[in-house]
């Protein structure tokens, strides 16, 4: 079945950098494009990024633009976010979830157990 | 971006009981509607997409309705491990966004 693993996650001062991975398994991951979805502690849900099945195309949330780059590699079955510029609002859960389609229809059928960024000096 | 809206925030329900929570768009999106489930510390689990279909595995109590900018999510006779978060989120455009959530509490 499909699983999805994230990792990364821990304390980032406010302006460095950190860098997530989502090891993926369980189903052919170059046909789905697969998207990073976060939420504060105690807050709902909200879509960060997407990129395409074979990393062509990108697109992010307000929030996150300029400084959060969604990249993929194919032959490790691996999704990347690295963060930079981090601010205290990014903290969060991350999860990635995978997309029902090649380009992104956001459709989230499955998803990660999540990995916590706190960003904090 | 289009704006999703839940009600109520909060409801309290027993076993057995049938819930329903609204979720409306700020701009038609046709059927282009998502329901998840999330339990405390759980990330979230897909229950509908296009507005009605469920997903494979999840009980037919479950029931998702509405078009254009009105939906509802439906629970009948709720069972105990239905004592969650709901989100509903629309997939009609960049960006995609959820609705602040419903909490299914035990009453």
């Amino acid at each position: 079945q499909v699983q999805l693993v994230e990792s990364g996650g821990g304390v980032g001062q406010p302006g460095r950098s950190l860098r997530l991975s989502c090891a993926a398994s369980g189903f052919s991951f170059s046909d789905y494009a697969m998207n990073w979805v976060r939420q504060a502690p105690g807050k709902g849900l909200e879509w960060v990024a997407v990129v395409s099945h074979d990393g062509s195309n990108t697109h992010y949330g307000d929030s996150v633009k300029g400084r959060f780059t969604i990249s993929r590699d194919n032959s490790k079955n691996t999704l990347y976010l690295q963060m930079n510029s981090l601010r205290a609002e990014d903290t969060a859960v991350y999860y990635c979830a995978k997309d029902s389609d090649y380009f992104g229809n956001y459709n989230f059928d499955s998803w990660g157990q999540g990995t916590l960024v706190i960003v904090s000096s | 971006d289009i704006q999703m809206t839940q009600s109520p925030s909060s409801l309290s329900a027993s076993v057995g009981d049938r819930v329903t929570i609204a979720c409306r768009a700020s701009q038609n999106i046709r059927s282009y509607l998502n329901w998840y489930q999330q339990k405390p510390g759980k990330a979230p689990k897909f229950l509908i997409n296009v507005a009605s279909s469920l997903q494979s595995g999840v009980p037919s109590r479950f029931n998702g309705s509405g078009s254009g900018t009105d939906f509802t999510l439906t629970i009948n006779s709720l069972q105990p491990e239905d004592f969650a978060t709901y989100y509903c989120q629309q997939s009609s455009g960049t960006p995609p966004t959820f609705g602040q959530g419903t909490t299914v509490e035990i009453k």
